[in-house]
């Protein structure tokens, strides 16, 4: 199974509201990811949690800011956030492992919508 | 640093027709390579994947081989069905003691299979 699920599928949130996407995996991974995509571009790092402790943060604001509860699910809370912050999330997840090849899944993504 | 180059497109084919799409990357170690495909209003699924110079990998009739020599990664598929239609991005990571890193993409190129 490499199944990564992400809830809500949508979300439309006003600047002045707090809401949460979450993200589960069920592979027994350590690395998991959050991605911003907008619209006909790749995905960017926003930030990478491994053994469930933030390592790598790319310089994200903090309106956005994320949370591992534990090895199987990601959060990413939002609080008064911008039009331009609307895009695709996408979550993700990997082994971290010697030996492993960090080849990362992919869940399909909440598409926020600020207004 | 890291980065991936690739035609961006869009490539347009028939279907049936043979199909190259041209990844080259630049890399500080020794990364692991993989192709992702994306379809309209989905996350990404990892297509196949090579973790040192001359490995080939495949899935569903694509192809392609690491070539640390040329530094390349290039998807081929003998011939596509109109199901192919989607974008495709050419990615890497660096396997390392060090943690888990996020994937460098290139920008996409946009396929579109015509019957």
């Amino acid at each position: 199974d490499t199944e990564v699920t992400q809830t809500p599928k949508h979300l439309v949130m006003g600047m002045t509201n707090k809401k949460s996407l979450k993200c589960e995996q069920h592979m027994g991974h350590r690395a998991m990811y959050w991605y911003k995509q907008k619209a006909k571009k790749p995905p960017e790092l926003m930030f990478v949690y491994s053994y469930e402790k933030l390592s790598i943060n790319e310089s994200v604001p903090s309106r956005f800011s994320p949370e591992c509860p534990n090895s199987s699910l990601l959060n990413l809370h939002l609080h008064a956030l911008q039009p331009e912050d609307s895009a695709l999330y996408l979550c993700a997840s990997s082994q971290e492992s010697s030996g492993s090849s960090y080849e990362q899944y992919f869940g399909p993504g909440t598409r926020l919508t600020v207004t | 640093g890291n980065s991936v180059t690739q035609m961006e497109g869009p490539v347009t084919l028939s279907e049936e027709a043979f199909l190259t799409i041209n990844c080259t990357y630049t890399a500080t170690g020794y990364p692991s390579l993989f192709w992702y495909v994306q379809y309209p209003g989905e996350g990404l699924q990892l297509l196949l994947k090579a973790t040192k110079a001359d490995d080939k990998g495949s899935n569903k009739g694509f192809e392609a081989t690491y070539r640390k020599e040329t530094t390349s990664f290039h998807l081929e598929k003998g011939s596509v069905q109109v199901s192919d239609s989607a974008v495709y991005f050419c990615a890497l990571t660096i396997p390392s003691g060090g943690g888990a890193d996020g994937l460098t993409f290139g920008k996409g190129t946009h396929l579109i299979i015509q019957p």
